[in-house]
């Protein structure tokens, strides 16, 4: 199983409204990935877990909230967001194996946020 | 910081035929790798090719292969035989170190159209 789900593809939300983003792999990674990427533009990185643990916050607002249950698992949870925060958000994982940590993909959810 | 460029935006190739896809880089390190993914319309990201930084021979994956220029910090690809399958966004990105869990820094992408 080389792949990476991302639940649900679309997600509109109101401003006020509490959702959340999931991930899974089931490939024995142990760093996963937040990015998000807006129309015509590369991913921007927002977290990384790497063994279940927070290793980077690219100073992400507060309104997002990652979590990783276990090492297969990884959340995004979202709270009082604005329309700017509308975009593609992908989740990747990584091991560490051989000669180089590839990051595998998920296909990403798409946000709308009225 | 690491930063990745790729001058071309957009460009158009007609099937069956090579185009070449720019981008340079600027760090520091030594020790980094340096990949290619390929975002087709509405499609998941995918790992095109890749090539670490210690390897002097270029890296080929079928119809892509790349012109690794290390002292130019240069990693261009190339597309040849191209397909309408091909279509899609293209990135460059960059990698320092291989531990899991290490950031990468992609390019603005370039966007490539194969025409029929």
């Amino acid at each position: 199983d080389t792949e990476v789900t991302q639940t649900p593809k679309h997600l509109v939300m109101g401003m006020t409204n509490k959702k959340s983003l999931k991930c899974e792999q089931h490939m024995g990674h142990r760093a996963m990935y937040w990015y998000k990427q807006k129309a015509k533009k590369p991913p921007e990185l927002m977290f990384v877990y790497s063994y279940e643990k927070l290793s980077i916050n690219e100073s992400v607002p507060s309104r997002f909230s990652p979590e990783c249950p276990n090492s297969s698992l990884l959340n995004l949870h979202l709270h009082a967001l604005q329309p700017e925060d509308s975009a593609l958000y992908l989740c990747a994982s990584s091991q560490e194996r051989g000669v180089i940590n590839e990051q595998f993909f998920g296909p990403g959810t798409r946000l709308t946020v009225l | 910081a690491q930063t990745v460029t790729q001058s071309q935006p957009e460009m158009s190739v007609q099937e069956a035929e090579t185009v070449t896809l720019s981008c340079t880089y600027d760090t520091s390190e030594n020790n980094y790798y340096l990949f290619w993914y390929k975002q087709p319309p509405s499609r998941q990201m995918i790992l095109v090719i890749r090539q670490e930084a210690y390897k002097q021979q270029n890296a080929t994956e079928n119809r892509f292969s790349v012109n690794f220029q290390k002292a130019a910090k240069s990693f261009s690809l190339k597309i040849s035989d191209s397909q309408l399958g091909d279509t899609a966004m293209y990135f460059c990105a960059f990698m320092k170190g291989r531990a899991a869990g290490n950031k990468l820094t992609f390019g603005g992408g370039t966007r490539v159209l194969v025409k029929p």
